[in-house]
């Protein structure tokens, strides 16, 4: 049973424009939710995060939305640019201490110049 | 600050052997989970340790077990290998628990079982 999921396995989006990485989980019990970016033969690299009291949150390029009543995040990268190129993870925990990461299984990005 | 780091970065074993990974937190981070990441699994929580006990478990078979020294430096090891075990294994440390924090990964060990 995938707890997090992440529908899509592959996105091109054309530099310069909009990247929308999408995320859904089933257990209500998230509410601590991450974006890590991956190239291969590297570990995952954090991007950023947003707790269930935000609707938004925003890092220069990269914003990633949560919706609660829909169990849905997504990430906003704008603009793209060939660097973002890799595989973007959604991964979502509890805030008590004994609740583990649980990852999606990735959504590879190419951003084409 | 330094990363975390794992050691080491490959490995190749043959089935039946045993192997032990080795990772160091952050300066500073108490707590160290293991991941296996595999093309069709995705990442996979092994467990968590945090002030050298483990806190927290997946759904792996018992060949597969860590501990966590006094200065939070963790490794974990698998028994009697599989060639299923044939996977990138991740380490992530955060400052206290797993739950509403951030952890940062290592490089990974890339283990090939033959």
């Amino acid at each position: 049973d995938q707890q997090v999921k992440q529908n899509s396995p592959s996105l091109s989006v054309q530099e310069g424009r909009i990247s929308i990485l999408n995320c859904d989980y089933t257990n209500s019990m998230f509410d601590y939710f991450l974006w890590y970016k991956k190239y291969p033969a590297e570990g995952p690299t954090f991007l950023i995060s947003i707790s269930s009291i935000k609707d938004k949150n925003e890092d220069g390029r990269f914003t990633v939305f949560l919706n609660k009543s829909a169990k849905h995040l997504s990430l906003h990268i704008v603009p793209s640019q060939p660097g973002d190129s890799a595989v973007y993870f959604c991964a979502a925990s509890g805030s008590s201490g004994n609740t583990p990461l649980v990852f999606g299984k990735g959504t590879r990005l190419s951003v084409i110049a | 600050k330094a990363g975390v780091t794992q050691t080491p970065r490959y490995l190749i074993k043959t089935r039946g052997q045993q192997v032990t990974l080795s990772c160091s937190p952050i300066s500073g981070h108490r707590s160290v989970s293991w991941y296996q990441q595999t093309p069709g699994q995705g990442l996979q929580f092994l467990f968590e340790y945090f002030s050298e006990t483990q806190r927290n478990k997946g759904n792996f078979p018992g060949r597969f077990s860590g501990r966590q020294f006094s200065n939070s430096r963790s490794e974990m090891n698998v028994s009697t290998l599989e060639l299923g075990d044939s996977a990138l294994y991740l380490c992530a440390s955060s400052l206290e628990s797993q739950g509403g924090e951030t952890q940062y990964f290592g490089p990974g060990t890339r283990l090939l079982v033959l």
